[in-house]
């Protein structure tokens, strides 16, 4: 089976740091993303792991471990505009994407 | 500009009437995928396809068809939307090659059925 697990909901102030952790167990692995989700919008990228290791883009961050079937998504400098979903997808050897359920993050003042 | 259009963006329509959802896509994209999305639980999976006339089963196909006669478009086929069809529906394509390997989404189909 397909399974990729993350928290549901989380909450941080505004100018900390938040991790969101993702596990996944799929039919093969061609990569790792992570989407922003706001309320009622479209998913939108960003960010794309298919190496171990850490990529980093901005305020956002994204660490991959293959072997452990783990990635994380690291953002810094909360901003109350980051109140969002952020939605965890692998997409596996046949080139289709996984879902996670997506972790609901509230940036509180 | 590259991007993944569907219409109608809100649609209102009685039990058993059929529809269809539309979705284009101008980035020459092999992979095409529909989901829904409802309160709580993420988006799932419909129906996806690889390319022209192949299209594969996600998990919650039923109540649902779908064809792909040309690379370009998707269409969501409902024969007879039942109220449990209410939700927010998206679609999504990408290229099954390394480069720019991410989905692109459309802006999402809002669906009532009364």
């Amino acid at each position: 089976g397909q399974n990729i697990d993350q928290p549901t909901e989380m909450t941080a102030t505004e100018g900390a740091i938040v991790q969101i952790n993702c596990t996944y167990q799929t039919s093969g692995f061609n990569g790792l993303f992570w989407y922003q989700q706001h309320a009622g919008e479209a998913p939108t990228f960003l960010s794309y792991n298919v190496l171990d290791g850490l990529e980093e883009k901005g305020r956002f961050s994204s660490f991959l471990s293959r072997s452990k079937g783990y990635s994380y998504l690291l953002l810094k400098e909360l901003q109350m505009k980051d109140s969002a979903s952020y939605l965890c997808a692998v997409k596996n050897y046949g080139q289709n994407f996984v879902f996670g359920p997506g972790t609901r993050l509230s940036v509180l003042p | 500009e590259a991007q993944v259009t569907q219409n109608p963006r809100y649609l209102i329509t009685v039990t058993g009437k059929k529809l269809t959802v539309t979705c284009s896509q101008n980035m020459n994209h092999e992979y095409m995928s529909w989901y829904r999305q409802d309160p709580g639980l993420g988006l799932r999976q419909i129906y996806y396809s690889m390319n022209v006339e192949v299209t594969d089963k996600g998990d919650v196909p039923e109540g649902y068809k779908v064809s792909r006669k040309e690379k370009r478009n998707f269409p969501l086929i409902l024969e007879s939307p039942s109220p449990n069809q209410t939700s927010l529906y998206f679609c999504a394509s990408s290229t099954i090659r390394d480069r720019l390997p991410e989905a692109f989404f459309g802006q999402g189909t809002r669906l009532t059925v009364v």
